[in-house]
């Protein structure tokens, strides 16, 4: 089944510990992105990846890492966590930019103490 | 600056009653709009988009330039409408996607 994964679902932290959220798609997909939802705010974007070994800085990237070795995989990675950070945290995947219809995965909801 | 609003947090009709989300959007050059949906217990999908000129599940949505507006419209509502959606934006020459803060659809039978 073509999708998109992510993992953990759920995970709550405390601060200043690191820790990565998976992505992976299974389309060969060559765009895809993060995303934070929080109440009242939509979603904003994180970071975005064009392709292999090319990211980029979204709307609101402090705090955040990612990298893009693969193709179909593209971690968050947290380095110190603050409780601001505790948001749901979307990926998503499309063939080949943010014009083309994104696919999302299940969400991960993140709580730092 | 890029941005797209969407006005009412919460909107709710009986069923059979006309629905329209209102998306506004500030963007200075030739945008691609679209309308994404999460109905409960799934995840954020794509309902539809500008340059396809669909209609899903429906729903229609028309462009205006001169109101840079993106509506999304259905004649008669069903309970099934129920659900989040959020307008969204990219410009054809960057890769971000710029998304308003959602309006949640509650149809009452």
């Amino acid at each position: 089944e073509a999708q998109v994964t992510q993992n953990p679902r759920y995970l709550i932290t405390v601060t200043g510990k690191k820790l990565t959220v998976t992505c992976s798609q299974n389309m060969n997909h060559e765009y895809m992105s993060w995303y934070r939802q929080d109440p009242g705010l939509g979603l904003r974007q994180i970071y975005y990846s064009m392709n292999v070994e090319v990211t980029d800085k979204g709307d609101v990237p402090e705090g955040y890492k990612v990298s893009r070795k693969e193709k179909r995989n593209f971690p968050l990675i947290l380095e110190s966590p603050s409780p601001n950070q505790t948001s749901l945290y979307f990926c998503a995947s499309s063939l080949a930019g943010s014009y083309n219809e994104q696919f999302f995965g299940p969400g991960t909801r993140l709580t730092v103490l | 600056a890029q941005r797209v609003t969407q006005p009412e947090k919460l909107l709710s009709v009986f069923k059979g009653a006309p629905v329209e989300l209102k998306c506004n959007y500030s963007y200075s050059g030739s945008p691609e709009l679209f309308w994404y949906v999460q109905y409960s217990r799934q995840r954020l999908q794509l309902l539809l988009r500008h340059i396809s000129r669909e209609s899903i599940k429906g729903f229609t949505a028309d462009l205006n330039k001169g109101e840079t507006s993106f509506h999304l419209k259905k004649p008669f509502a069903q309970e099934e409408d129920s659900a989040m959606y959020y307008c969204a934006l990219s410009g054809r020459s960057n890769y971000q996607l710029i998304w308003g803060a959602g309006t949640k659809l509650i149809i009452k039978p």
